[in-house]
């Protein structure tokens, strides 16, 4: 299976701080990455697709980079409804595998 | 509107049965594959399985000879049943569509709509 590895797990930052999380692949994943969002008690959101395609409706402060093994998602300015934990995802195996997940808290 | 209901999750004791079911609408699971991942409490989001539109199926391998997913074309539905339950099996079970998207020459595969998820607990 390729393992997905998030850093960092958590993080604590202020409102209009930038934000970045790493996902890294044990292997190449070319762009099958996405991200998600999820709240406390929610199902996850879908955030990025294809390592840096928006997801509709999602608003443009986030922002999805990378290629092959190392990838990022950046939130430009945190807002309060920002605060959540985030997933990374690969869909390049037909065994799809999740990170660890980052848990993004309030200062 | 794409929805997904779950239902099927509840108290069981360890080494039983239970069917979850995935009601879906706003599309149909004959042109979208349908996906179940599973969340432990205070833990990350795990891929159990999926089920492709020409019915070919796939399983997490901590998963595989236990649990079975399949679907009713008639009703729209999509089911995971789950057998030989132990405690580590303890989670809220979520489905999700499968959105087939091409980008940049290449069919990714992101869930773009989710269910409310449905909570098993597996204890004595």
């Amino acid at each position: 299976d390729i393992q997905m590895t998030q850093s960092p797990s958590s993080l604590s930052a202020s409102v209009g701080d930038r934000v970045t999380i790493t996902c890294r692949a044990s292997q190449s994943i070319e762009s099958y990455l996405n991200w998600y969002q999820q709240k406390a008690g929610k199902a996850p959101k879908l955030l990025i697709y294809a390592a840096s395609s928006l997801q509709s409706g999602v608003p443009s402060r986030f922002s999805g980079s990378g290629s092959g093994t190392d990838f990022t998602l950046t939130i430009s300015s945190l807002q309060p409804e920002d605060f959540a934990t985030y997933y990374c995802h690969q869909t390049y195996s037909t065994l799809w595998t999740f990170g660890q997940g980052t848990k993004v808290e309030i200062k | 509107e794409v929805q997904l209901v779950e239902s099927g999750g509840g108290l069981v004791q360890p080494g039983g049965s239970l069917r979850l079911s995935c009601a879906a609408s706003g599309f149909t699971v004959t042109n979208n594959p349908v996906t179940w991942v599973r969340q432990a409490p205070g833990k990350g989001l795990e891929w159990v399985s999926v089920i492709y539109t020409g019915g070919m199926t796939y399983y997490a391998d901590s998963v595989k000879g236990k649990m079975t997913i399949s679907r009713d074309t008639s009703k729209n539905t999509v089911f995971l049943q789950m057998n030989s339950l132990r405690v580590e099996d303890t989670a809220v079970y979520y489905c999700a569509r499968v959105w087939g998207t091409m980008v940049r020459g290449v069919t990714v595969e992101p869930f773009d709509y989710w269910g409310q998820g449905t909570p098993v607990t597996v204890s004595s």
